[in-house]
C-alpha cells in the first residue's frame, strides 16, 4: 500500500523568497518519488524524480527535492521564487516493485506575490 | 514527438448526451492512463491499460463510463449518458514500462449542463 500527504493546499510566497512544498509518503516497499507541476489549463509535467542513488535530486526550473527515508519525506524546494513558478504542484509515490501505478497527493497551489 | 494528444480540448454537452474523449499516447509507450480532475476530489485514476489491455478499471465511477484501446496509438473514454456531476477535466497519460514517469496530455475540459 502507498499514500501521499501534501501539507497545505495553498502556499503563498513573495517573489525571491524560498519555496518549500511539503510531501510525506507511506510505502510498503522502497519508493520511487516524483514531483509534477501543472500550469493553468495544462496537463501535469514532471519536475523531478527519485528512484535510487543520490537522495538530493535536482529538477527543472531550479527546483530540487531531498528523499529522507527516516522522515518518509520528499519536500520540494527552490531558493528564490519567480512569478512564473505559480502553479499547482503534485507529489507522487509508487513502489519500486509490484504495482506500477503511482499514487498522487491532492496538490499544493503555489502563489507568488510580487 | 508531439507528446500525448487529447481531443477535444473543450466539450460542452447537455445532460443525457453521449460524450467521447480521445487520446493518442506517445509512440512506443506501453501504458495508458485515464484520470479525472476536480476541485473536490483532486486527481483520480479511472482506468489504465498495458499493451492495449485494460488492467484495472476499479476507478471508473459507474457503468456509464467505458474505455477502449483498440490499438497502441489510440484510446477513447466514453460517457453515456452524461450527467452534470461528470463535469471535470479528463487527462490521458502514457508511460513506458522501463521508465518511471508519466507523460500527461493537455486534458479535455468537460462541461455537462
Amino acid at each position: 500500500a502507498q499514500s501521499v500527504t501534501q501539507l497545505g493546499s495553498h502556499v503563498s510566497v513573495s517573489e525571491g523568497a524560498l519555496v518549500l512544498l511539503r510531501c510525506n509518503y507511506s510505502s510498503s516497499v522502497p519508493p520511487y518519488l516524483f514531483w509534477y507541476v501543472q500550469y493553468p489549463n495544462q496537463g501535469l509535467q514532471l519536475l523531478l524524480k527519485y528512484t535510487t542513488g543520490a537522495t538530493l535530486v535536482k529538477g527543472i526550473n531550479g527546483f530540487e527535492a531531498e528523499f529522507k527515508k527516516s522522515e518518509t519525506s520528499f519536500h520540494l524546494t527552490k531558493p528564490s521564487a519567480h512569478m512564473s513558478d505559480a502553479a499547482e504542484y503534485f507529489c507522487a509515490v509508487r513502489g519500486s516493485g509490484g504495482s506500477y501505478i503511482p499514487t498522487f497527493g491532492r496538490g499544493t497551489s503555489l502563489i507568488v506575490h510580487p | 514527438d508531439a507528446g500525448v494528444i487529447q481531443s477535444p480540448r473543450h466539450e460542452v454537452t447537455e445532460m443525457g448526451q453521449e460524450v467521447t474523449l480521445r487520446c493518442k499516447p506517445i509512440s512506443g509507450h506501453d501504458y495508458l492512463f485515464w484520470y479525472r480532475q476536480t476541485m473536490m476530489r483532486g486527481l483520480e485514476l479511472l482506468i489504465y491499460f498495458n499493451n492495449n489491455v485494460p488492467i484495472d478499471d476499479s476507478g471508473m465511477p459507474e457503468d456509464r463510463f467505458s474505455a477502449k484501446m483498440p490499438n497502441a496509438s489510440f484510446s477513447t473514454l466514453k460517457i453515456q449518458p452524461s450527467e452534470p456531476r461528470d463535469s471535470a477535466v479528463y487527462f490521458c497519460a502514457s508511460s513506458w514500462s522501463h521508465s518511471y514517469e508519466q507523460y500527461f496530455g493537455p486534458g479535455t475540459r468537460l462541461t455537462v449542463t
